[in-house]
């Protein structure tokens, strides 16, 4: 059964400093993902992840991912307090078509 | 992209009726899925309803308790049935779309 830990769980940082969340996977996967939820809205998609060293940015955001090591990080640079969200990672098995999620980072940033 | 309607976007129910939720997909998609996702929580695949074949259920899952119908590319409707307060959640719909997977505004049910 696929298994996916993110961490930290809870994150909250100042204004301006950068951080890294994490994503780790227990089996072969071919897609990755990464989606922001909003306090009672639903998920925004921010990135899909195919291959092994692929790396994607949006703004302030960057995400990447290592498919031998099954980690991928999403990376937050000169955070600001519109970053407030919980982040997922999702993660599509090789073999089949369903996403397993990790838990949810919960972001707070903090003027 | 693909832009994903639910009706209705929320309600509140008695202990033992059914609710069904409808999902509406603005372009043909071969694979739909259903999430739920309880307060506070992560989201948690309910099952997959392909058009012309029977939903496939994750563990946990059984069509008795949440039966799906998928009646062509761009609907499914999933209905949550026999409701208990354990229900309470929030159901999303999903449709995959190129590479992306996109979700609905989300149901949120409340049980009393």
């Amino acid at each position: 059964e696929l298994k996916v830990e993110q961490n930290p769980l809870f994150l909250s940082m100042q204004e301006g400093k950068n951080y890294t969340i994490y994503c780790n996977y227990s089996t072969t996967s071919d897609r990755l993902y990464w989606y922001r939820q909003d306090p009672g809205k639903s998920l925004e998609s921010l990135f899909v992840l195919l291959s092994n060293g692929a790396v994607k940015q949006e703004g302030r955001l960057m995400a990447s991912l290592d498919t031998k090591a099954r980690l991928s990080t999403l990376h937050i640079t000169a955070a600001v307090h519109d970053l407030s969200a919980t982040y997922f990672c999702a993660v599509r098995e090789t073999s089949g078509s369903r996403l397993t999620f990790g838990e949810g980072t919960q972001l707070t940033v903090n003027p | 992209s693909a832009v994903i309607s639910q009706k209705p976007s929320r309600d509140i129910c008695q202990r033992g009726t059914s609710l069904t939720i409808q999902c509406q997909v603005d372009s043909q998609v071969t694979m739909m899925f259903w999430y739920r996702q309880q307060p506070g929580q992560s989201l948690t695949l309910i099952a997959t309803a392909n058009q012309g074949s029977e939903a496939t259920y994750e563990s946990g899952f059984v069509i008795d308790k949440f039966p799906i119908s998928r009646p062509n590319l761009t609907f499914s409707t999933l209905t949550v049935s026999n409701m208990s307060p354990e229900d309470s959640s929030i159901y999303l719909c999903s449709a995959q779309w190129g590479y992306t997977q996109y979700f609905g505004p989300g149901t949120r049910l409340t049980v009393l």
